[in-house]
């Protein structure tokens, strides 16, 4: 089952640190999206790419936040100098592009202590 | 700044019976609604969708219903069973193809056996 993989699935961080996240699109995607999931809320977009390109990031934090999706590997989604409120539940969605059906990986659960 | 809304946080049926889930946009720019499910600690799922040049779409035991007019969709279940009860988000886009996804807050439906 070559679904959307993510990992780590859980990733706990001290204040200061920083969170690196992974997400392995489905095979045949090439459009990889971020959202963020904050306790009791839906899911809020973050950030779209394409291979080497960065689409739409207006979801994003302006600082501290970042996300690449090179022309090999996987997307990164990286927080720097983490803190508390960045706790959340962090999910990878890819798609075609032809259709707007965007399939979700499991995500990451980001603890900052 | 909300623009997807699910006001109802919980909705409790009895297995075999219909389940309604409701949803609300702001946004007339939105062309392309989905709804997915989700399973605590796993990522959504997706369901069904339509277009906006529809005014429903059926898969199985799950109908989606577009009231443009009205800014709203509702998500109909028959016969509800226990392995829906999950947490149940509305989401929009505004373009056809890959475009970023607005989510409500979601529905947490309970089939009761």
């Amino acid at each position: 089952n070559a679904g959307v993989m993510q990992n780590p699935r859980h990733l706990v961080r001290r204040r200061g640190q920083e969170a690196r996240l992974r997400c392995s699109p489905m095979k045949g995607h090439s459009h990889v999206y971020w959202y963020r999931q904050l306790p009791e809320e839906g899911l809020k977009f973050m950030v779209y790419l394409q291979k080497e390109n960065i689409i739409d990031e207006s979801g994003m934090p302006k600082e501290r936040f970042s996300a690449e999706f090179p022309k090999e590997g996987p997307s990164i989604l990286r927080i720097q100098q983490v803190v508390r409120g960045d706790s959340a539940a962090y999910f990878c969605a890819s798609s075609s592009g032809l259709f707007n059906e965007q399939f979700f990986g499991p995500g990451t659960r980001l603890t900052v202590l | 700044d909300q623009q997807v809304k699910q006001n109802s946080p919980s909705l409790s049926v009895q297995e075999g019976r219909i389940s309604i889930l409701n949803c609300d946009y702001t946004n007339s720019m939105f062309d392309y609604f989905l709804w997915y499910k989700k399973y605590p600690a796993e990522g959504p799922t997706f369901l069904i969708s339509i277009s906006s040049i529809k005014d429903k779409n059926e898969d199985g035991r799950f109908t989606v219903f577009l009231n443009k007019s009205a800014k709203h969709l509702s998500l109909h279940i028959v016969p509800s069973q226990p392995g829906d009860s999950a947490v149940y988000f509305c989401a929009a886009s505004a373009r056809a193809g890959a475009n970023n996804l607005f989510f409500g807050t979601g529905t947490r439906l309970t089939v009761i056996p």
